[in-house]
């Protein structure tokens, strides 16, 4: 089975700071999917990006940046500058296939990372 | 955008009442999932379904059961409302293309306090 682990449980900063959230996930598909979610506090669960496995490439998109090394099975994201809108849970997931054909899927989530930002 | 609608963002029932939760995606996506929420267990899978009528378990069906009568509604059903089904619910859609890289988007949530 498929795991994902998010080893910080919860970070707190200071505005403008720099932060980094740690993903490392366990699979033994050849070909998967990497994605982190932010949930602020409003509870809905916002889409922020997608990987596959053969895409190594860090990432950035403004203050953020993922770093995706397979050599560690880790897909880390940072935050440039933080801001206290960044204040939320952080979830990183896996994509696993359900059944042989590939047809069936599902979403491994690890417990989120809270991050707080203060001002 | 992609906006999944969920009917609402509190609810509370009474132990033993049938419950339905209901969520609306209008994106016309295959893909339909449900989720709850706890704290520190993460998200875990309740139901999903590729296709009207149809429905798959998750890692957690038990105490739960879903209808998908139409293409854009996923409805989820605890047909005897119990404390410990006390939680958030998450719905999500996803549009059928790679499979296991389709990405999911959510609804707002909806918090359900069983009595």
């Amino acid at each position: 089975a498929q795991k994902v682990t998010q080893a910080q449980t919860e970070i707190s900063v200071v505005e403008k700071e720099d932060v980094t959230l740690d993903c490392v996930y366990e699979t033994r598909d050849t070909t998967y999917y990497l994605f982190w979610y932010k949930q602020p506090p409003s509870g809905e669960l916002v889409f922020l990006i997608r990987r596959n496995s053969f895409d190594e490439q860090n990432e950035i998109s403004g203050r953020y940046s993922w770093n995706f090394q397979k050599s560690t099975s880790s897909f880390n994201f940072t935050i440039t500058a933080s801001q206290v809108v960044d204040s939320a849970v952080y979830f990183c997931a896996l994509s696993e296939d359900l059944n042989s054909g590939g047809s069936n899927y599902k979403l491994t989530f690890g417990k989120g990372t809270l991050l707080t930002v203060n001002p | 955008d992609v906006k999944v609608t969920q009917s609402s963002r509190y609810l509370v029932k009474r132990t033993g009442e049938k419950v339905f939760l209901e969520c609306v995606q209008d994106m016309d996506h295959e893909n339909m999932f449900w989720y709850r929420q706890d704290p520190g267990l993460g998200l875990r899978l309740i139901y999903f379904s590729y296709d009207v009528k149809m429905k798959e378990k998750g890692d957690i069906p038990e105490g739960y059961s879903v209808s998908r009568e139409k293409k854009e509604r996923f409805s989820l059903i605890l047909e005897s409302a119990s404390t410990n089904q006390t939680s958030m619910y998450l719905c999500a859609s996803s549009l059928h293309t790679s499979g296991k890289g389709d990405t999911q988007y959510f609804g707002p949530g909806t918090r359900l306090t069983v009595l």
